[in-house]
C-alpha cells in the first residue's frame, strides 16, 4: 500500500480564515480523494481530485469552499475558506488500490478546530 | 437512499472476550464491502468482501459477507486492549470512482 503524508497533522484556526492541507503520496496514483468526518459522525467524501483536471466535487460541497488542487501525480492540497465552527471536523485524503480503485488507504488525517 | 448502518454504535469488552461487529446495507449496484480500523484520526484497511460466504481472516479478526441477507459481520477473538478502535464498515458501488459509503461505526472499548 502507498504510504500517504498529510499535514498539518492538526491545527486551531479562527474563524473566516482559511487552512489548506497538504496530502504527498509516495507514488504516482491517478486518483486520489478527499474525506471529512465531522465530530461523532462518519467520512463523508468531499471530492475526487484527479491530475491534469478540474475536481469533482459531491453534493453539499462546492468549490468555493473547498478548493482543490492536483498539480503532479504524487501531490494535493484542500483548503477550506472562509472557515466557520461547522467546519471543525477531521480530514483525511486517501488514494485507491487496484481497479477501480475500491480499496481505498488514508492520510494520517488533519484535526481542524475552528474556534 | 443507499445506507449501510452498523450496530452496536459502542461496546465495552474485557480482555478476553470475543466480539462481533455488525454492518447492514441497502444499496443498489453493490460491489464490495470494506472494513477499517480508526484509531485516533487515520483508518487503516482491514478486509475487502466481494463474495458471499467466504470468511475472510487474518489473525483475531475474522470477516464474512451475506449478500443475500445484505449484512457482515467482524469478529474479534481474544479481544487485546490494542483493539480498542472505531471500526468502520463501508460500501463500495459499481462505478463509484471511489466512493465509499461509510457506516457511523462501532466502537470497541478493551478493557484490561
Amino acid at each position: 500500500s502507498a504510504v500517504i503524508s498529510q499535514k498539518p497533522s492538526r491545527d486551531i484556526c479562527q474563524r473566516g480564515t482559511s487552512l489548506t492541507i497538504q496530502c504527498q503520496v509516495d507514488s504516482q496514483v491517478t486518483m486520489m480523494f478527499w474525506y471529512r468526518q465531522q465530530p461523532g459522525q462518519s467520512l463523508t467524501l468531499i471530492a475526487t481530485a484527479n491530475q491534469g483536471s478540474e475536481a469533482t466535487y459531491e453534493s453539499g460541497f462546492v468549490i468555493d469552499k473547498f478548493p482543490i488542487s492536483r498539480p503532479n501525480l504524487t501531490f494535493s492540497t484542500l483548503t477550506v475558506s472562509n472557515m466557520s465552527p461547522e467546519d471543525s471536523s477531521i480530514y483525511l485524503c486517501s488514494v485507491g488500490s487496484g481497479a477501480p480503485f475500491e480499496k481505498l488507504f488514508f492520510g494520517s488525517g488533519t484535526q481542524l478546530s475552528v474556534l | 437512499e443507499d445506507k449501510v448502518v452498523q450496530s452496536p454504535l459502542s461496546l465495552v469488552v474485557h480482555e478476553g472476550d470475543t466480539v462481533t461487529l455488525n454492518c447492514s446495507y441497502e444499496v443498489t449496484n453493490f460491489r464490495s464491502l470494506l472494513w477499517y480500523k480508526q484509531e485516533k484520526k487515520a483508518p487503516t484497511f482491514l478486509f475487502m468482501l466481494t463474495s458471499s460466504g467466504i470468511e475472510k481472516k487474518s489473525g483475531r479478526l475474522s470477516s464474512i459477507l451475506d449478500k443475500k441477507e445484505l449484512f457482515s459481520i467482524l469478529n474479534i477473538t481474544a479481544t487485546q486492549t490494542g483493539d480498542s478502535a472505531v471500526y468502520l464498515c463501508a460500501v463500495y458501488f459499481y462505478n463509484q470512482g471511489g466512493k465509499l459509503i461509510f457506516g457511523q461505526g462501532t466502537e470497541l472499548s478493551v478493557k484490561p
